[in-house]
């Protein structure tokens, strides 16, 4: 089956500072990758649709520019939190369609818990 | 705009016990429907899908789930609950790639 990946696992960083998690489809190739954020006991709320070679589209009330999100190959996309703050703090999914879906299925990451300082 | 109802947040269940978890939705054409489990701190795992055909879906793990387009249902079964079935399920519909999902219902499993 299509798996995705996602490095870090966990992450603490210090107020201020930026992160970087990188989301992978391994075994296929994923023209749009999804980034999911989620609050703990909470559902899962998009943040931002990418395709690849193309900028992100982002949900209303996402900051573009806290959130950079960038899919530049068919299996890798990242998001870097910038200038990260301690209300960032929260567990983010990724999730890849693979090229030639007909059936809107998303297969998600496992997950990178982000803890600021 | 599609929109997913899960409206127990919580449900427990003995082991062995039979499981149904409700979800509702909104959507205005024919939805596709998603059932994910979720284990914590853990990504989602599907368990079943529905895009049309038998309304009957059988899915991994034992699960089953019917569509009823009357009631705007979509809910998940089980006939017989293990305890490594203890997590939380999110429901999800989607029109045109987006997934919408619902706020989840924790699954405790008492023994």
């Amino acid at each position: 089956g299509a798996v995705v990946s996602q490095h870090p696992s966990w992450v603490i960083c210090k107020s201020g500072t930026s992160v970087k998690i990188e989301c992978r489809s391994l075994d296929f190739q994923a023209t749009t990758m999804f980034w999911y954020r989620q609050f703990p006991k909470q559902s899962l709320m998009l943040m931002a649709t990418s395709n690849e070679g193309s900028k992100a589209t982002y949900e209303q009330g996402v900051e573009k520019d806290k959130f950079l999100i960038n899919h530049a190959s068919l299996t890798l996309s990242t998001l870097t939190v910038t200038s990260a703050h301690p209300e960032d703090s929260s567990f983010y999914i990724c999730s890849a369609e693979g090229r030639g879906t007909l059936d809107y299925e998303q297969y998600f990451g496992p997950g990178t818990r982000l803890t600021v300082t | 705009a599609q929109s997913v109802t899960q409206p127990d947040i919580h449900i427990t269940v003995s082991e062995g016990a039979s499981l149904e978890l409700r979800c509702n939705y909104s959507y205005g054409a024919t939805p596709y429907l998603f059932w994910y489990v979720q284990s914590p701190g853990q990504g989602l795992q599907l368990l079943l899908k529905y895009f049309s055909g038998d309304t009957l879906v059988q899915g991994i793990k034992g699960f089953e789930a019917e569509f009823k387009r009357s009631q705007s249902s979509f809910n998940l079964r089980k006939p017989s609950v293990h305890w490594s079935d203890a997590a939380e399920y999110f429901c999800a519909v989607t029109g045109f790639q987006k997934l919408v999902f619902g706020t989840g219902t924790r699954l405790l499993v008492s023994p």
